[in-house]
């Protein structure tokens, strides 16, 4: 079955530095995939829409040029965390169809 | 945006026992699906139950749908303590999910 497969699983990070988690789809093609964010005890929340080749669709109350997305080839999108404040630790997920997930990456800013 | 609620919140039950999780959405749907997450851990896919289907099974998990109530549920016979998780149901809109706001089953031995 299709793999994905997300980098770094856990990261800790200080105030104001960024992260990037990468997403890749080992077998597949993925013109499309999905950023979701679930903070503890609480639901996923899809945060944007990755598409290859132009501009990320992001959800409302999503922060564009706070979670910077680059989805430049057909394998690998990229989600930025910028100026990370300890309100934006959380578990990252990505996925690039339905029912196929990165292992997600738990942030953690100190 | 969530698509609906998940009912209960949490749940504990014994080993043996079955474990019964209700979800409801909003929208009209091609399919819904049903995701088991350990704590802090990934997704795992369960079962996925098309618009058109009423109830299917896959091991000890059954699922049903009813469009008419925009409704499912997951049922889990002879419960173990390795089914201990957090279970959501989620709705696909053009293959973006929409989750529901999940179960938490907590089974003891």
């Amino acid at each position: 079955g299709a793999v994905v497969s997300q980098h770094p699983s856990w990261v800790i990070c200080k105030s104001g530095t960024s992260v990037k988690i990468e997403c890749r789809s080992l077998d597949f093609q993925a013109t499309t995939m999905f950023w979701y964010r679930q903070f503890p005890k609480q639901s996923l929340m899809l945060m944007a829409t990755s598409n290859e080749g132009s501009k990320a669709t992001y959800e409302q109350g999503v922060e564009k040029d706070k979670f910077l997305i680059n989805h430049a080839s057909l394998t690998l999108s990229t989600l930025t965390v910028t100026s990370a404040h300890p309100e934006d630790s959380s578990f990252y997920i990505c996925s690039a169809r339905p029912a196929f997930f990165g292992q997600g990456t738990r942030l953690t800013v100190v | 945006s969530q698509q609906g609620e998940e009912d209960p919140q949490a749940l504990s039950i014994q080993e043996g026992e079955n474990a019964t999780m209700n979800c409801s959405y909003k929208t009209s749907i091609n399919n819904l699906q049903w995701y088991r997450q350990n704590s802090g851990r990934g997704l795992v896919h369960l079962i996925l139950i098309r618009s058109n289907e009423r109830e299917k099974h896959s091991g000890r998990l059954r699922v049903t749908l009813d469009t008419s109530k925009k409704s499912s549920s997951l049922l889990i016979t002879a419960s173990r303590a390795a089914d201990t998780a957090s279970y959501f149901c989620a709705t696909d809109d053009e293959g973006a999910l929409i989750f529901g706001k999940g179960t938490t089953l907590s089974v003891s031995s």
